[in-house]
């Protein structure tokens, strides 16, 4: 099975820098995925991660460490826009099939 | 726009009934997956289909099946329905089997109120 911790709330102001991290237990490891979700809307997807390592896309980051079974999204340069919630996903093929699991999100707020 | 349709995307219906949605996946996606997300909970992982087969299940209630169509289209079926099958429904849509660098993309979903 899996299990997938992520805060639930973060506050950050506008032009900051904000770390969101996600810690994850799978028995059969594929990849690594954050989405962002707006309230009521479709969760678009932000990175991917499958290597140890940073991968940068613009203003974020996505760090995977597979040995420790976490991975963290940076947000930088912060904007209003970017308050929504940040969901990390894990590709498991633990149970014989492919699942992509989410956690519960972190709702992120960016204050002026 | 994901290329990832769903209708409706509204629906109210009373306990008891019966509703069905639809999902059609983005032109050259073999798989589709259902989620159900409730009030400020997460994505809850329901099943998936790979080119008209099963792949996976997750927490799936007997009450719900879904199929995937030859035209890979899908349809999500939820009988006996119960208040707190409200939620909102998405269906997402990948390339291939994940696990292979390619993300899914996700419709608007379908929110469901059960009165």
């Amino acid at each position: 099975g899996q299990n997938i911790d992520q805060p639930t709330e973060m506050t950050a102001t506008e032009g900051a820098i904000v770390q969101i991290n996600c810690t994850y237990q799978t028995s059969g490891f594929n990849g690594l995925f954050w989405y962002q979700q707006h309230a009521g809307e479709a969760p678009t997807f932000l990175s991917y991660n499958v290597l140890d390592g940073l991968e940068e896309k613009g203003r974020f980051s996505s760090f995977l460490s597979r040995s420790k079974g976490y991975s963290y999204l940076l947000l930088k340069e912060l904007q209003m826009k970017d308050s929504a919630s940040y969901l990390c996903a894990v590709y498991d093929s633990g149970a014989g099939s492919y699942q992509l699991t989410f956690g519960k999100g972190t709702k992120l707020s960016v204050i002026p | 726009d994901s290329g990832v349709t769903q209708t409706p995307k509204h629906l109210i219906t009373a306990t008891g009934q019966r509703v069905t949605l639809r999902c059609s996946p983005r032109s050259g996606d073999l798989s589709v997956y259902w989620y159900q997300q409730s009030l400020d909970q997460g994505l809850q992982f329901l099943i998936q289909y790979y080119n008209g087969e099963e792949r996976a299940k997750g927490n799936i209630l007997e009450r719900f099946s879904a199929q995937q169509f030859p035209d890979l289209h899908s349809e999500l079926n939820l009988s006996s329905l119960e208040l707190g099958d409200s939620a909102l429904y998405f269906c997402a849509s990948s390339v291939d089997v994940m696990g292979k660098g390619t993300e899914a993309f996700f419709g608007q979903g379908t929110r469901l109120t059960v009165v």
